[in-house]
């Protein structure tokens, strides 16, 4: 089965800093959905990329898949408070289209 | 457009008791996906329904997990009986079809077993 691995796990930024978290998968990818959860609460969508090369941006963060399609990244510019909270990554699973995820990176702003 | 609901937002029970959760989805999205998610860890599909059909229960324990989608709107997911390893946030899904497209989540329930 499609194993993904976010790193870093953790990450603790200064506001105003950039930060990368990396998302990276044991197969193809045929879509790759980025989640934001806050502590406690449900998940909520940011972005979905299919195509080798496509990169989209929501505001302050952009999402890039490869061109081999196993490894996407997510980067916020000029980080926010408003920011921090669980990141996750989740792609089509092997069952046809129920996501599976990945552990998350937790990240942390500091004024 | 509202969103999934589910309910309760907390439960906390004894090991060997039963509980049951419940969703409603967004209105008109046929797929239904229940989740467990352990603390630390990502979100692990439990069951996936298409209307009120089952898609795959492949990780479901069943012997003491069970869901329905009784007339392929609302759900439950209920655990009899319960086991401290089952603490965990129960998230429910819905997406307008099964594929590459966005899944809508509820707010979770979050489960203590003691």
């Amino acid at each position: 089965s499609q194993e993904l691995e976010q790193s870093p796990q953790s990450l603790i930024v200064q506001e105003g800093k950039n930060l990368t978290i990396n998302c990276t998968s044991s197969k193809t990818l045929y879509g790759l959905y980025w989640y934001k959860q806050k502590y406690g609460e449900g998940l909520i969508f940011l972005m979905m990329l299919q195509k080798g090369g496509e990169e989209k941006s929501h505001e302050k963060i952009t999402a890039k898949l490869d061109e081999k399609k196993q490894q996407s990244s997510l980067h916020i510019t000029a980080s926010q408070p408003s920011h921090a909270g669980i990141y996750l990554c989740g792609a089509d699973g092997d069952s046809g289209y129920a996501l599976n995820f990945g552990k998350g990176t937790s990240l942390l702003v500091t004024p | 457009e509202a969103g999934v609901a589910q309910s309760p937002r907390y439960k906390i029970i004894e090991k060997r008791q039963s509980v049951a959760f419940w969703c409603n989805p967004i209105s008109g999205h046929a797929t239904l996906y229940w989740y467990q998610q352990i603390l630390g860890q990502g979100p692990k599909l439990l069951i996936q329904f298409q209307n009120n059909g089952v898609v795959d229960d492949s990780q479901l324990p069943k012997d003491r997990f069970s869901a329905e989608r009784l007339k392929g709107v609302d759900s439950t997911l209920k655990i009899q009986p319960a086991k401290l390893e089952d603490s965990a946030v129960y998230l429910c899904a819905s997406s307008l079809v099964a594929g590459s497209t966005e899944a809508f989540f509820g707010q979770g329930t979050r489960l203590t077993v003691v």
